[in-house]
């Protein structure tokens, strides 16, 4: 069984602070994939990481994927309160295993 | 267009009841389709994945089964069940960058 430990499980912080929540592995993924649920709603795709020590950008957020793609981290720049939701991430080898989340609260 | 349908979108069983939920999925032919079951708003457990009509795999044994009936249909179904079944119940499609996922069925079970 491939187990993905996202940490922290729960971050309150104000609005235009920066955080970084961590996905961590102990099994290769061929890519590893980051998304953000909202409640009552399902999953929807942020980004997918394929290469070990990729880097991608997505206007505010900046995913990482580690060098031996064990694992992987989101950084969020200025948060706002439209950042608010569960930030899943996800590692793919023969189907999907995700991680419990990250549960995001901004408040303004 | 890879967009899913979920239906119905909040369901109240008793114990013991029947179950059939459905998916339908549109765009490309022939898609992989996955159900997942995800509680108290935390991750998603992998029940099970179809790559075709009438072909499935189950991740784990438990009071649910599935059926892919058509090749953009794909159905989850019990027969009686338990508490433990209760959830958010979410169907997906594989994509070539991610997949793609429902808007889920909310199932408490009373």
């Amino acid at each position: 069984t491939q187990l993905l430990e996202q940490s922290p499980q729960f971050l309150s912080i104000q609005e235009g602070e920066n955080l970084t929540v961590y996905c961590n592995s102990s099994s290769v993924f061929s890519s590893l994939q980051w998304y953000r649920q909202e409640p009552g709603e399902g999953p929807v795709l942020l980004v997918t990481v394929v290469t070990g020590g990729e880097v991608k950008k997505l206007k505010r957020l900046t995913f990482q994927f580690g060098d031996a793609r064990k694992d992987s981290s989101l950084h969020i720049t200025a948060a706002q309160p439209g950042d608010t939701g569960l930030y899943l991430c996800a590692g793919f080898y023969s189907t999907l295993t995700f991680g419990k989340g990250t549960m995001l609260l901004v408040s303004p | 267009s890879q967009t899913i349908h979920q239906w119905p979108a909040t369901l109240v069983q008793p114990v013991g009841s029947p179950l059939s939920l459905e998916c339908t999925v549109e765009g490309t032919s022939n898609p992989n389709l996955y159900w997942y079951r995800q509680a108290a708003g935390r991750g998603l457990q992998l029940l099970f994945y179809s790559v075709g009509i009438g072909q499935i795999s189950s991740e784990v044994p438990q009071n649910l089964s599935a059926s892919r009936p058509q090749d953009r249909q794909f159905i989850l179904s019990s027969k009686k069940l338990l508490l433990s079944d209760s959830g958010f119940y979410l169907c997906a499609r594989e994509s070539s960058v991610g997949y793609t996922f429902g808007s889920g069925t909310r199932l408490t079970v009373v």
